[in-house]
């Protein structure tokens, strides 16, 4: 139980491109979803939390322009990373937790971006 | 400003050798501490969440207790497949989780 699924797992795109990652909760339903990025050997970074049917919530430094977030659903959770840039190119995670259930989060795969 | 912070950076073991891994918090209102097992370019995998401290949990090779400052991950005669990087985390707040740098754990045969 408690898997959580993201497409695509690797994402290659020109610079100035918009690309669209999207997370889904495979066996459960989530009201609240997490994006994360992390780095080459660096921990994993909370970007964004996002909340079924209204507005993300961005951590500080997280352009909320560049990247939108949509809760469309109780299983899905979509990133789009608008305008992508190389600076961008980045390991993006998305979590999850069962809604009613403990504070357990559950880990997509990752989305591999790199943007040439 | 509250911090965690995961030691050794890295571990190398010989398959059966046991030891820990530490993971130290300075918070205020603890709600939880976790620990994942992430393998590389893969999302991490859960692995235990502790409440209180004196708690302790276990699966298979791998037990986590928690005091009031810190956590360890002990690791019981490790195989090669024991190879990963292990991520804590505390729970800060209602839902928010700030996670530690990590652990690389290497197991040689």
């Amino acid at each position: 139980g408690a898997v959580v699924s993201q497409h695509p797992s690797r994402v290659i795109c020109k610079s100035g491109t918009s690309v669209k990652i999207e997370c889904r909760s495979l066996d459960f339903q989530a009201t609240t979803m997490f994006w994360y990025r992390q780095f080459p050997k660096k921990s994993l970074m909370l970007m964004a939390t996002s909340n079924e049917g209204s507005k993300a919530t961005y951590e500080q430094g997280v352009e909320k322009d560049k990247f939108l977030i949509n809760h469309a659903s109780l299983t899905l959770s979509t990133l789009t990373v608008t305008s992508a840039h190389p600076e961008d190119s980045s390991f993006y995670i998305c979590s999850a937790g069962p809604s009613g259930g403990g504070y357990e989060q559950y880990f997509g795969p990752g989305t591999r971006l790199t943007v040439t | 400003e509250d911090q965690v912070t995961q030691s050794p950076e890295a571990l190398r073991l010989q398959e059966g050798e046991s030891s820990s891994l530490n993971c130290s918090y300075t918070v205020s209102g603890l709600r939880g501490l976790f620990w994942y097992r992430q393998d590389p370019g893969k999302g991490p995998e859960f692995l235990f969440t502790l409440y209180s401290a004196g708690e302790e949990k276990e699966k298979e090779r791998l037990k986590a207790t928690l005091t009031k400052k810190e956590s360890f991950l002990h690791i019981t005669a490790p195989k090669p497949e024991d190879s990963a990087t292990y991520l804590c985390a505390v729970l800060l707040g209602y839902s928010t989780l700030t996670f530690g740098k990590g652990t690389m754990l290497l197991v040689s045969p």
